[in-house]
């Protein structure tokens, strides 16, 4: 089993559509939780943290589920910007290696 | 302020050569990881290197080594390619602090692509 598992996707959206991702994560021990976002051929850059009692940011707000072990990104009102792939990140308690997930491909069209 | 850089951005490479990648991190961060990212898939943590120590490192061979400089910046060499071993190349930078030294998040330099032939 993948330590974070992601829906590759792709999702396809039209403009304005509001569209989640949910990532789930094997180990118990995770204790810091990130949503990057890569664009194609390029690197990934944070996009949020994520924090035990969710957190929003402008038309994005991630949630964490500890007991379920998941994670989720929500995007309200998705503009043709938003086209790219989200990664779900985590890392274990007092390692600094981070462990990403597949990445989820989120294409919104007009 | 300059990102952190990477270099070269491209490299064509053989079987069996070996490759040396650069990276330097952003100015004032003392912490440099490196991470293999094969197309499809995401990032995967090959090093970590915190005041020029190897702080952490992933399941790769020993064919992979780093080194981590007196001004920070890093090298990752990789004997023997395989075809394998094509892949994105990523350097991140983070300056963590005493206090929260494990939630510093990662800034990533543009990367080095690196083929295998």
């Amino acid at each position: 089993r993948k330590e974070v598992e992601q829906d590759p996707g792709p999702f396809n959206v039209p403009e304005g559509a509001t569209v989640a991702f949910n990532c789930t994560y094997s180990n118990s021990a995770s204790q810091s939780f990130f949503w990057y976002r890569q664009d194609c051929r390029k690197e990934p850059k944070l996009l949020m943290s994520v924090y035990s009692s969710g957190n929003e940011d402008g038309r994005f707000t991630a949630q964490l589920n500890r007991a379920s072990q998941y994670i989720s990104l929500l995007i309200r009102d998705s503009k043709l910007s938003d086209s790219a792939t989200y990664l779900c990140v985590v890392n274990m308690l007092n390692t600094d290696k981070l462990i990403f997930g597949t990445g989820t491909r989120l294409q919104v069209f007009p | 302020d300059a990102g952190v850089t990477q270099s070269p951005t491209h490299l064509i490479k053989t079987r069996g050569q070996h490759v040396t990648l650069r990276c330097s991190p952003i100015s004032g961060h003392k912490s440099v990881s490196w991470y293999q990212q094969v197309l499809g898939q995401g990032p995967q943590f090959i090093f970590q290197y915190y005041e020029k120590e190897e702080r952490g490192r992933g399941n790769f061979p020993d064919r992979f080594s780093a080194r981590q400089f007196p001004n920070y910046s890093s090298e990752l060499n990789v004997n023997a390619l395989l075809l394998g071993d094509s892949a994105l190349y990523l350097c991140a930078s983070s300056h963590p602090d005493h206090s929260d030294s494990y939630n510093s998040p990662l800034h990533f330099g543009n990367g080095t692509r690196l083929t295998v032939t």
